[in-house]
């Protein structure tokens, strides 16, 4: 079965400095993978997703995420951060033929002055 | 363009009360489903459609039914409310399953006394 481990529960990151969030996924197949961004009393936003391409992918608000294959991670990476990427982050992975995506347990983040 | 949204956004019921959640969109998206969000467990799946008329279980099914009568439309039902279901609840839709992007309702936090 399908799974998605986030093994950071919370991190704390000076404004300005740079961020990593990690995600491994478990499966056979080709994953599609996702990361959303959830500020608190909100939904789920999707930052960015990895369907096949290009392993560096862009996505909105200045994150950008890198597949690989070899250690079934989807890293999510933020050069700078800002007080306002204070969130809970989670990734998520489905496949080809699934109709379920299947969420991590979810990373918090702390911006500290 | 609304999105997704969700009715109510905060209930508190006794035990053994019942309740239906609604969740809309207004992206005549065929796949809807319901999460429930517990602290340290991420979003966990309960039920799911995959068009109108149809729904199945996911991984946290019991005490809770669903249904799907319109496409724009997915009810969630709590028959007899406990404890254990005190929880953030999310839809969301998508245009298809496991590979695009699932959209996310505002979420209705439930407290069940």
């Amino acid at each position: 079965a399908q799974s998605v481990t986030q093994p950071d529960i919370h991190i704390t990151v000076s404004e300005g400095a740079s961020l990593e969030l990690r995600c491994n996924y478990s499966y056979g197949a080709t994953p599609y993978l996702f990361w959303y961004v959830q500020s608190p009393g909100q939904g789920l936003q999707l930052l960015l997703k990895y369907f096949s391409g290009d392993t560096l992918v862009q996505g909105i608000k200045g994150f950008e995420a890198e597949f690989k294959r070899s250690q079934s991670s989807f890293n999510l990476r933020k050069p700078s951060v800002h007080w306002s990427d204070a969130a809970e982050y989670f990734c998520a992975v489905g496949y080809f033929g699934n109709e379920k995506l299947t969420f991590g347990t979810g990373t918090r983040l702390t911006i500290i002055p | 363009n609304a999105g997704v949204t969700q009715t109510p956004k905060f209930r508190v019921l006794k035990t053994g009360q019942s309740m239906t959640l609604l969740c809309a969109q207004d992206m005549n998206h065929e796949y809807m489903y319901w999460y429930r969000q517990d602290p340290g467990m991420g979003l966990r799946l309960i039920h799911y459609s995959v068009g109108e008329g149809t729904t199945a279980k996911g991984e946290v099914p019991d005490g809770y039914n669903v249904s799907r009568l319109k496409k724009q439309n997915f009810l969630l039902g709590l028959e007899s409310a406990a404890p254990s279901q005190t929880s953030v609840y999310f839809c969301a839709s998508s245009y298809s399953p496991g590979v695009e992007t699932q959209y996310f309702g505002p979420g209705t936090r439930l407290l069940v006394l």
